[in-house]
C-alpha cells in the first residue's frame, strides 16, 4: 500500500529556534497534503492543506506565519514552525491521498497518514 | 458545522471480553465514515471504513456499521488482546471538505492480560 513518510520522527529544540519537518508521498504523487497537529491525549486537529505549487490553505486560527508550508513537489511538502516556543510542542502529522486502490484498502481512495512528528521546544 | 462524538475512555477490558466504542456523527453532507487507530509514540492507520448507509467496514476482527438512521459508526470487536490496546479515532470526510478529516476526541482502549 502507499506509504507517508515524516521526518524527524522527533526533534527537540531550543525556544526562539526553527524546525522543518519533511513530510514525503512514497511512491505515489500527492498534489495535497495536509497537516494535523495533537496535543498530548486530545484528538487530530487539522491545521492546513499544503498545495503544489500554491500557497497553502490555512484553517482558522492557525498562524500562518507561525507555521510555514512549502509543497514544492509532487512528493515533498515541509512544515516549519518558525521561532517555536514551549506552546509549539505537539505532535504534527501529515497525511495524503494515495490513487485510488493503492491505500491497501479496497474501493475508495483513503487518506494515509505519515507516522508524526514529536516537536518538543524547551 | 460537521462533528464526531465518540464516548469517553480510558476504556479497560479483560482480554478476550468484547469491546464496543460508540460513535454519532452530524454532518452537513453525505459522509464517509472512518476508524482510525494510534498505537503509543506512533501515527494513524486506517482500520475500516464505510462509504455509504449500511456499509459495513471490517478489519482485524473490528466491524462496523453506517447507521444512517441513527447516525451512528459504533466500533465492536468480539475478543480483544492485549495488542488491541491504543487509542481509536472515529472520523468523517464529506464531499464539500474533500480530504479534510473531522476527528472524535479519541477514546483510549487499554486491556490486561
Amino acid at each position: 500500500g502507499a506509504v507517508v513518510s515524516q521526518h524527524p520522527s522527533r526533534v527537540i529544540c531550543k525556544s526562539g529556534t526553527s524546525v522543518k519537518i519533511e513530510c514525503r508521498s512514497l511512491d505515489f504523487q500527492a498534489t495535497t497534503m495536509f497537516w494535523y497537529r495533537q496535543f498530548p491525549k486530545q484528538s487530530l486537529m487539522l491545521m492546513a492543506t499544503s498545495n503544489e505549487g500554491s500557497k497553502a490553505t490555512y484553517e482558522q486560527g492557525v498562524e500562518k506565519d507561525k507555521f510555514l508550508i512549502n509543497h514544492a513537489s509532487l512528493t515533498l511538502s515541509t512544515l516549519t514552525v518558525t521561532s517555536a516556543h514551549p506552546e509549539d510542542s505537539s505532535f504534527y502529522i501529515c497525511s495524503a491521498w494515495p490513487p485510488t486502490g493503492q491505500s491497501g484498502h479496497a474501493g475508495a481512495n483513503v487518506l494515509t497518514f505519515g507516522a508524526g512528528s514529536r516537536l518538543t521546544v524547551l | 458545522g460537521d462533528s464526531v462524538t465518540q464516548m469517553e475512555g480510558p476504556v479497560t477490558l479483560s482480554e478476550e471480553a468484547c469491546l464496543t466504542i460508540n460513535c454519532t456523527y452530524t454532518a452537513t453532507g453525505y459522509p464517509s465514515l472512518f476508524w482510525y487507530v494510534q498505537y503509543p509514540g506512533e501515527g494513524l492507520q486506517l482500520l475500516l471504513k464505510a462509504t455509504k448507509a449500511d456499509d459495513k467496514g471490517s478489519n482485524k476482527g473490528f466491524e462496523a456499521t453506517y447507521r444512517k438512521e441513527t447516525t451512528s459508526f459504533h466500533l465492536e470487536k468480539g475478543s480483544v488482546q492485549v495488542s488491541d490496546s491504543a487509542v481509536y479515532f472515529c472520523a468523517l470526510t464529506t464531499a464539500d471538505s474533500w480530504g479534510k478529516l473531522q476527528f472524535g476526541a479519541g477514546t483510549q482502549v487499554v486491556v490486561t492480560p
